[in-house]
């Protein structure tokens, strides 16, 4: 049972570009977190979706971030005109149906956003 | 809001000894709690987790007790291993209905043979 994908691993963007990072959840989670983690400091929650619905975007910062979570195909998290302030780790976490709070979340590798 | 606290870092041991990295919360209701490891370059991995009070979680040697009336979910073993270098995260979920994690800063571990 493969494990979180995410990719890329690594990205490099140039200021006022686009990025775009996807997230595969684990074999039957439906449940996608997405986190990020700035240099020297603890992971900080961005957004919770379901499938085809957000749940909690209360984390992102109000403008040039979006995600999705489609029907088909991997949960994606979308970063318009970036800034270098917005490099970082961002991770990408599922858990299984219920989503409650005693469900262990699944991260995946993270992908590391440089922006030049 | 949630919030955790760690011990700050690095924290630098030799092979064997005894480890302690203190974590307490603040949280709405009865948190679960977690404690994650995340080895350089890699994502985060479950160490232990405890979902009420008094209950224990242990793994690899590492274990941490839920206490309700201190906040606390210290992450103790008793004998470290250079493989145990690694930066430790405590972590809460709960006031809501569902699992947002909320993490402390990090401990970053370091052990030398």
């Amino acid at each position: 049972n493969a494990g979180v994908m995410q990719n890329p691993r690594h990205l490099v963007r140039r200021r006022g570009q686009e990025a775009r990072l996807r997230c595969s959840p684990m074999k039957g989670h439906s449940h996608v977190y997405w986190y990020r983690q700035l240099p020297e400091e603890g992971l900080k929650f961005m957004v919770y979706l379901q499938k085809e619905n957000i749940i909690d975007e209360s984390g992102m910062p109000k403008e040039r971030f979006s995600a999705e979570f489609p029907k088909e195909g991997p949960s994606i998290l979308r970063i318009q005109q970036v800034v270098r302030g917005d490099s970082a780790a961002y991770f990408c976490a599922s858990s299984p149906v219920n989503g409650g709070k005693q469900e262990t979340q699944y991260f995946g590798p993270g992908t590391r956003l440089l922006v030049l | 809001g949630d919030s955790v606290t760690q011990m700050e870092g690095p924290v630098t041991l030799s092979e064997e000894a005894f480890l302690t990295i203190n974590c307490t919360y603040t949280a709405t209701g009865y948190p679960s709690l977690f404690w994650y490891v995340q080895y350089p370059g890699e994502g985060l991995q479950l160490l232990l987790k405890a979902t009420k009070a008094d209950d224990k979680g242990s793994n690899k040697g590492f274990e941490a007790t839920y206490r309700k009336e201190t906040t606390s979910f210290h992450l103790e073993k008793g004998s470290v291993q250079v493989s145990d270098s690694a930066v430790y995260f405590c972590a809460s979920a709960g006031g809501t209905s569902y699992g947002k994690l909320t993490f402390g800063q990090g401990t970053i571990l370091t052990v030398h043979p």
